[in-house]
């Protein structure tokens, strides 16, 4: 199994600019979340989904959205890149409490 | 607002030492506190975790010690290594049967095992 995989590892945009991250699991895990971690802040939840087609806001979920339309991957959609944007993004899978973490994608808005 | 407050910012101990990292929250909903463990460039990975039912729970040289009344929970490293050297997150979840389990975590402890 090679867990929560995630795309890109590394991300530069400009300001304005567009990008999806892409998370995939191969664990059918039912919940699978999105977090920013920023240095001193800890990890805050984006989005987070309970199955195919169900998702809900986290606690910071301003300019971002997401879709989930398989069990197997929920990406995350950055319309607008804004420097607040600037962070490392987690993608995890759960099949309930624990929560299996992607290796990540650190992203830059210039 | 659910919060899980984390103290020391940064830890560094001895090699053989102790390492003590203290969590504490305010929401009495919480039923399940995980500690994390995260290396440079890494996803966090679950060390171990603990229900408000035990008061202490060991796996090896990690312990969580659990203080219901206070709303405290504890992580103590026992013989810390070099290789322990990593970012401790606590965490906790409230999630009730039918609910989306969502963590929320403290703000990490980053801890040096020097030799």
């Amino acid at each position: 199994n090679a867990g929560v995989t995630q795309t890109p590892k590394f991300r530069i945009l400009k300001i304005g600019q567009s990008m999806t991250l892409q998370c995939a699991q191969d664990m059918n895990h039912n919940y699978m979340y999105w977090y920013r971690q920023d240095p001193g802040m800890g990890l805050k939840l984006i989005y987070y989904s309970v199955g195919a087609g169900i998702t809900d806001k986290g606690e910071v979920p301003n300019g971002y959205n997401v879709s989930r339309s398989t069990t197997e991957d929920f990406p995350l959609r950055l319309e607008l890149a804004a420097p607040s944007q600037t962070s490392v993004y987690f993608c995890a899978s759960s099949p309930y409490n624990e929560q299996f973490f992607g290796p990540g994608t650190r992203l830059t808005v210039l | 607002q659910q919060q899980v407050k984390q103290s020391p910012q940064s830890l560094i101990v001895q090699k053989g030492g102790i390492s003590i990292i203290n969590c504490a929250y305010e929401n009495t909903a919480f039923d399940y506190f995980p500690w994390y463990q995260q290396f440079p460039g890494k996803g966090p990975a679950l060390l171990i975790a603990i229900r408000p039912d035990v008061s202490e729970k060991k796996e090896g040289r990690f312990t969580i010690s659990f203080n219901k009344s206070a709303k405290q929970f504890s992580l103590h490293i026992m013989d810390s290594q070099p290789g322990d050297s990593a970012t401790y997150f606590c965490a906790a979840d409230g999630a009730t049967t039918g609910t989306a389990s969502k963590l929320t975590f403290g703000t990490g402890t980053r801890l040096q095992v020097t030799l």
